[in-house]
């Protein structure tokens, strides 16, 4: 059963900050995504990670996958108030079912 | 405008009366599927369809029934519900399953009492 842990759960940082979140899963997989939640809202697709070493970039936000690790990254640089939100990664696993983070709550300060 | 549509936005019912969430999606996807939301558990898929006539159970699917008779529409039956069904719903659609990104619809605030 294809399981994906998303750290950390809540991360709190300062205006102009780096910060890295991590979400591993625990089967093979090629292809991963990252959404991006705003309070009560739908989901908003940010990246699509096809193949290993895959590397996208939106404006502050950087996103990695590397399949042999079972490991993405979503980078956030100089962050902004605008950025926060609730991001969640999601792995394709077998019969095309979606398994999804249990989300990270990025929350910038000034 | 492509889009995946849900009704109703909210719902409050009771135990055991038995309620549908509509879905619709308008950018002739194969694939739809729904999803429940609930705090620090993240998203978790309760059923799944790949075509019409096609559906297949997802990570939680006790106490939900699907039909897909037509493309565009994927309804979520909860015959019988129970509190523990409180949640918040998302649909979504795409172009080859979990193959490509999801497109979701704006999500279904249920409360059983």
């Amino acid at each position: 059963e294809l399981k994906v842990e998303q750290n950390p759960l809540f991360l709190s940082m300062q205006e102009g900050k780096n910060y890295t979140i991590y979400c591993n899963y625990s089967t093979t997989s090629d292809r991963l995504y990252w959404y991006r939640q705003d309070p009560g809202k739908s989901l908003e697709s940010l990246f699509v990670l096809l193949s290993n070493g895959a590397v996208k970039q939106e404006g502050r936000l950087m996103a990695s996958l590397d399949t042999k690790a079972r490991l993405s990254t979503l980078h956030i640089t100089a962050a902004v108030h605008d950025l926060s939100a609730t991001y969640f990664c999601a792995v394709a696993g077998t019969a095309s079912k979606l398994t999804f983070g249990t989300g990270t709550r990025l929350q910038v300060t000034l | 405008e492509a889009q995946v549509t849900q009704n109703p936005r909210y719902l409050i019912t009771v135990t055991g009366k038995k309620l549908t969430v509509t879905c619709s999606q308008n950018m002739n996807h194969e694939y739809m599927s729904w999803y429940r939301q609930d705090p620090g558990l993240g998203l978790r898929q309760i059923y799944y369809s790949m075509n019409v006539e096609v559906t297949d159970k997802g990570d939680v699917p006790e106490g939900y029934k699907v039909s897909r008779k037509e493309k565009r529409n994927f309804p979520l039956i909860l015959e019988s519900p129970s509190p523990n069904q409180t949640s918040l719903y998302f649909c979504a659609s795409s172009i080859r399953g979990s193959r490509s990104e999801q497109y979701f619809g704006p999500g279904t605030r249920l409360t059983v009492t």
